[in-house]
């Protein structure tokens, strides 16, 4: 079964570090771009940024550059997302999606992790 | 940057019914990249429709997508008690400037 697991929710204080992460399996993990969504509670989808598993290139968002990481780890198929330091805004649902074609940047997401809810409070 | 915009923002409707969701792009979407996903709450988003008119696997033939250029349509044919959800458009056509619709939510009348 072609399935993305993600990690579990988070609490953390403003500035502190995370890495969240998606494990994906049933599929060729380097075959297949992952995009990682921002949901806001009770609001809509944001595209954050995207990334080739092949050799970890990657796209941001210009609302996600430079505060947002993204990378995979190919031996263990898992893709990450992390933040160096957290801001209260960053409380929010990450979603990670794979992209439905092979080595496709533009493309639609098929396969979706089921979330991790970030709460970042002092 | 390319902008979409979803109407109506809520659609009452009940089931049996059809519903006809509206996304337009402020630039025309290049190859007809243009998704729909539906989304329940509590979950992750699912794939309904891809290049505007593609059902995704495992999706009922209710569900159906038409449009090109800036406007596009989904279309759910006789709406079902499990299709009250919110629906979002996605254009992936202007790499790397990706960007979701703000969503439709089908509520029950």
């Amino acid at each position: 079964e072609v399935q993305l697991v993600q990690s579990g929710a988070e609490v953390k204080k403003p500035g502190e570090s995370l890495k969240v992460s998606c494990k994906a399996s049933g599929y060729t993990f380097s075959r297949h771009w992952i995009t990682w969504v921002r949901q806001k509670p009770g609001e809509g989808l944001e595209w954050m940024g995207r990334i080739d598993p092949r050799d970890s290139y990657s796209n941001y968002s210009s609302s996600f550059q430079g505060h947002v990481t993204l990378s995979v780890d190919k031996s263990i198929t898992t893709a990450y997302l992390q933040w160096s330091s957290l801001k209260t805004s960053d409380t929010a649902f990450y979603f990670c999606a794979r992209h439905m074609k092979e080595v496709a940047p533009d493309d639609a997401f098929d396969i979706w992790g089921q979330g991790t809810m970030v709460i970042v409070s002092s | 940057d390319i902008v979409l915009t979803q109407s109506p923002g809520t659609l009452s409707l009940s089931p049996g019914e059809r519903a006809t969701l509206s996304c337009r792009t402020s630039q025309s979407v290049v190859s007809n990249y243009l998704a729909w996903y539906q989304q329940k709450a509590g979950q992750a988003p699912r794939l309904l429709i891809y290049g505007a008119s593609k059902r995704a696997s495992g999706i009922p033939d209710r569900f159906s997508g038409s449009g090109s250029g800036t406007d596009f349509t989904l279309t759910i044919s006789k709406l079902e008690s499990e299709d009250f959800a919110v629906y979002y458009c996605y254009h992936y056509g202007h790499s790397p400037r990706l960007a979701f619709g703000p969503g439709t939510k089908v509520d029950f009348k």
